[in-house]
């Protein structure tokens, strides 16, 4: 079993859809981060979550460290929102990160 | 944003050769580094971890001997892959993390590496 999940695996969309991908991880953790990867392969850094919701444009991010679970939500999807999102938590001990297996998204105009 | 530059971006060299990639911070001071491989459709697999002036932490099956990691200052990481097999061919990928434990993480471009 992985230490941080994903799901789901794979979500095809239309345009203008609501999206949520949702993180489930079992260790502790100091931070939640989510990874966006285009399919060139570069990675951004879109959000880094410790407690609470953070908010980026039409992207919004929430975590619940009771619940151990974070969801990453796309209002008003587009096609340039296609892309692999990847969750990862960091560790204060030892800084490890432990990453997802990804969620391949596509937007269909 | 903060920028982390990876160099170089793809490679091709012949089996049994050695290959250095680059990682640098541009604006801004990375107290650890982290090197990821990625295969085909996978998620990011993390090789080792570095903080400046310490040696690298390697992460299980990872062969320190093999995947070479220096990290000389808080500006540059070095990942060299040793006697190169075609098994090496894959996605490498760098991380800086301006304050351990908490701080955010800047990606680089990422390098692909054919071995023939």
């Amino acid at each position: 079993k992985n230490e941080v999940e994903q799901s789901p695996q794979n979500l095809t969309a239309q345009e203008g859809e609501f999206i949520t991908i949702n993180c489930s991880y079992s260790v502790g953790i100091s931070a939640l981060h989510w990874l966006q990867q285009h399919p060139g392969g570069g990675i951004v850094s879109l959000f880094m979550l410790s407690s609470g919701k953070k908010k980026h444009g039409r992207l919004i991010a929430t975590i619940n460290i009771q619940e151990k679970h974070s969801s990453l939500h796309i209002t008003a999807s587009h096609p340039r929102d296609s892309a692999v999102y990847i969750c990862a938590g960091g560790t204060r001990i030892g800084n490890q990160f432990y990453f997802g297996t990804g969620t391949s998204l596509t937007v269909i105009p | 944003g903060a920028v982390v530059s990876q160099h170089p971006s793809w490679v091709i060299c012949k089996s049994g050769t050695s290959v250095k990639i680059e990682c640098r911070s541009l604006d801004f001071q990375a107290t650890t580094m982290f090197w990821y491989r990625q295969f085909p459709k996978q998620s990011l697999m993390l090789m080792a971890t570095s903080n400046e002036g310490s040696k690298a932490t390697y992460e299980q099956g990872v062969e320190k001997d093999k995947f070479l990691i220096n990290h000389a200052s808080l500006t540059l990481s070095t990942l060299t892959v040793t006697s190169a097999h075609p098994e090496d061919s894959s996605f490498y990928i760098c991380s800086a993390q301006m304050l351990q434990f908490t701080g955010e993480l800047f990606f680089g471009e990422g390098s692909r590496l054919t071995v023939l």
